[in-house]
């Protein structure tokens, strides 16, 4: 089945940092992708919907200007967490569509774990 | 967004038939009903969807309530490996092109 690949998978960094995560689609092509974020014991929370060449859709209450999503290839997308704090510690997961595939599922990456100190 | 209700958990021996429910009484007609599970640290990954008819693939099976008010994931016979957390949620698409929101889903455990 279709891939989706993230990196890296697990970063600690220090408070006011920025982290740049990529998630790119191996074998296929996405021209959208969704971004994910849950913290422990919790659901899968969307953020953003990335799309290809233009500027990314941001779900109520999720800053844009924290949260900068670049969709620059139909392969990658990447999610910046900007001056990062430890409430921004989670894990992140992104995920895209694959077209040919059959069975109309959303393939998810393995997810990067950000961890603020 | 319609939405959907599930236990919080279930458990389950090996081999054993595991069936893991799911209300939606809000569901519109045009709503597909979609299955993934999470495993511990992992991304989410697809086990079914469907529409009104059961569905059948190798992972699962998907039992749709003829008013679609319901439906049940069915493993037919749980192995360790099916430990993991089950989310079933509406979107009104038949593949991914729809963003998917998230309930809190149904922790399975599974004992040997």
């Amino acid at each position: 089945g279709a891939v989706v690949s993230q990196h890296p998978s697990w970063v600690i960094c220090k408070s006011g940092t920025s982290v740049k995560i990529e998630c790119r689609s191996l074998d296929f092509q996405a021209t959208t992708m969704f971004w994910y974020r849950q913290f422990p014991k919790q659901s899968l929370m969307l953020m953003a919907t990335s799309n290809e060449g233009s500027k990314a859709t941001y779900e109520q209450g999720v800053e844009k200007d924290k949260f900068l999503i670049n969709h620059a290839s139909l392969t990658l997308s990447t999610l910046t967490v900007t001056s990062a704090h430890p409430e921004d510690s989670s894990f992140y997961i992104c995920s895209a569509p694959e077209a040919r595939s059959n069975t109309g599922e959303l393939f998810f990456g393995e997810g990067s774990r950000l961890t603020v100190l | 967004d319609a939405k959907t209700t599930q236990p919080n958990s279930m458990e389950s021996n090996e081999e054993e038939p595991v069936h893991l429910p799911c209300n939606h009484s809000t569901i519109s007609g045009t709503d597909y009903i979609h299955w993934y599970r999470q495993l511990p640290s992992q991304g989410p990954e697809y086990v079914i969807h469907g529409l009104t008819s059961n569905v059948n693939n190798r992972m699962a099976s998907l039992a749709i309530a003829e008013d679609r008010k319901s439906s049940t994931l069915i493993l037919h016979r749980a192995t360790l490996r099916d430990a993991a957390v089950y989310y079933c949620i509406l979107s009104p698409f038949p593949g991914g092109y729809n963003k998917l929101i998230f309930g809190a889903g149904t922790r399975l455990a599974v004992h040997p």
